[in-house]
């Protein structure tokens, strides 16, 4: 089972739609998660860190399940600038010693006008 | 502040020639990373260093080497440049205990 599993997408939407990405992680001590988004030929940037009780930031909205080890990211009202790869990312371990992050491959969105 | 800077930008080798990429940082971070890119596989690991003096192997590691040159350079070398290490390389930065990475630009790399 690979760490951490996107569904790849492409995600196709029109500018006012609501879409969620998922994301599952196979190491159960991770305790840290983010997205981040990645334009075309950019680097990554953080998106927003993941905390256990969900957390919003405008238009987006984090959720983890631990039980579960899954993390979601709604995006509510997209528009025309959000389309990007999304990137999943879990640390490796939670202790120190660890430096490690582990992206997923991404979920690429396009919002169409 | 410049963040993470890389040069070069973008580099065309032949088969067995050498380089070094360079990656600098100007947020006082003590940790450094490099990446590789490629489609379909993410960023993957090569190699990184929690601080200045250290270094350790991450993922794919196999052709290269680093140097932390100080607390604010990290080179990625390549010594003799293969067709599979055609890619494009992220230099990233944290500052721990902090989780969150900051990348360079990036530099795209085809071996021919």
């Amino acid at each position: 089972r690979k760490e951490v599993e996107q569904d790849p997408g492409p995600f196709n939407v029109p500018e006012g739609a609501t879409v969620a990405f998922n994301c599952t992680y196979s190491n159960s001590a991770s305790q840290s998660f983010f997205w981040y988004r990645q334009d075309c030929r950019k680097e990554p940037k953080l998106l927003m860190s993941v905390y256990s009780s969900g957390n919003e930031d405008g238009r987006f909205t984090a959720q983890l399940n631990r039980a579960s080890q899954y993390i979601s990211l709604l995006i509510r009202d997209s528009k025309l600038s959000d389309s990007a790869t999304y990137l999943c990312v879990v640390n490796e371990s939670p202790q120190g010693g660890s430096e490690k992050l582990v992206f997923g491959k991404g979920t690429k969105l396009t919002v169409n006008p | 502040n410049a963040g993470v800077t890389q040069t070069p930008k973008f580099q065309v080798l032949k088969t067995g020639q050498s380089m070094t990429l360079q990656c600098a940082q100007d947020m006082n971070h003590n940790s450094m990373y490099w990446y590789r890119q490629d489609p379909g596989m993410g960023l993957r690991l090569i190699y990184y260093s929690a601080s200045e003096g250290t270094t350790d192997k991450g993922e794919v590691p196999n052709g290269y080497n680093v140097s932390r040159l100080n607390k604010r350079e990290f080179s990625l070398r390549l010594e003799s440049a293969a067709p599979s290490q055609t890619s494009v390389y992220f230099c990233a930065s944290r500052n721990r205990p902090m989780w969150t990475q900051y990348f360079g630009p990036g530099t795209r790399l085809l071996v021919l």
